[in-house]
């Protein structure tokens, strides 16, 4: 079973920045948060991971908090092509367990 | 294009028939994954490859499943016997280490009649 918990859905007007909330209040000190996404009919894509701290790339940041039971993913300026389910998880090792993610729509 | 590769990218078969489906990682990754995705689901951990050792098998694999990468570059998954409930996604990731990014190939698509 995934570890973490987010809401089914969330909507983000073009041009706004999308704040993509995570729940993974049993995490465990050896364990990662990465992010991925996945638009319709195509596999999952990486967007970002982090362990304790802050981490930003050219996709997204990911804030942490600071006892590391939750995290937010950031998109600052969400597109019409961001529109996707998106994947928080947990991971230790090999072991990558996604949950049903987070369907962002992206409206104009 | 070097992303994962994946073949064929839709599959039709009868109850009770065997299929396999391959996938070809990128060039350099050592670690290869195979995950299945059912309809509204996230994609579930089936097994794992470092070069052509099998690591790792979910409760998921039945023994009707098997995967195989025999030189260490290109896996196959078998499904033997299959079943309506084996309809899915099949998808296949490789990395280069065990905390570096996965990259997903596009899937195959399983409709078992």
């Amino acid at each position: 079973d995934a570890k973490t918990t987010q809401p089914p859905s969330m909507d983000c007007a073009e041009g706004r920045a999308a704040n993509l909330p995570c729940n993974h209040s049993t995490i465990s000190g050896n364990e990662y948060v990465y992010w991925y996404r996945q638009i319709h009919s195509q596999g999952p894509q990486y967007i970002i991971h982090g362990l304790k701290n802050n981490e930003t790339n050219e996709m997204a940041s990911l804030i942490i908090t600071e006892d590391r039971k939750s995290s937010t993913l950031i998109l600052p300026h969400a597109t019409l092509r961001d529109t996707a389910v998106y994947y928080c998880i947990v991971r230790e090792g090999n072991d990558m367990r996604f949950g049903a993610g987070t369907r962002l729509t992206v409206k104009p | 294009d070097t992303g994962v590769s994946q073949n064929p990218r839709h599959k039709i078969t009868k109850r009770g028939q065997n299929v396999t489906f391959r996938c070809d990682p990128i060039s350099e990754h050592n670690r290869l994954y195979w995950y299945r995705q059912t309809l509204g689901q996230g994609p579930e951990f089936l097994t794992y490859f470092q070069n052509e050792a099998q690591l790792e098998k979910s409760r998921l694999l039945s023994d009707r499943f098997s995967a195989e990468r025999p030189k260490g570059s290109f896996s196959t998954l078998e499904i033997q016997r299959t079943e309506q409930g084996d309809s899915a996604m099949y998808l296949c990731a490789s990395s280069s280490r065990v905390y570096n990014e996965q990259f997903f190939g596009p899937g195959t698509r399983l409709t078992v009649l």
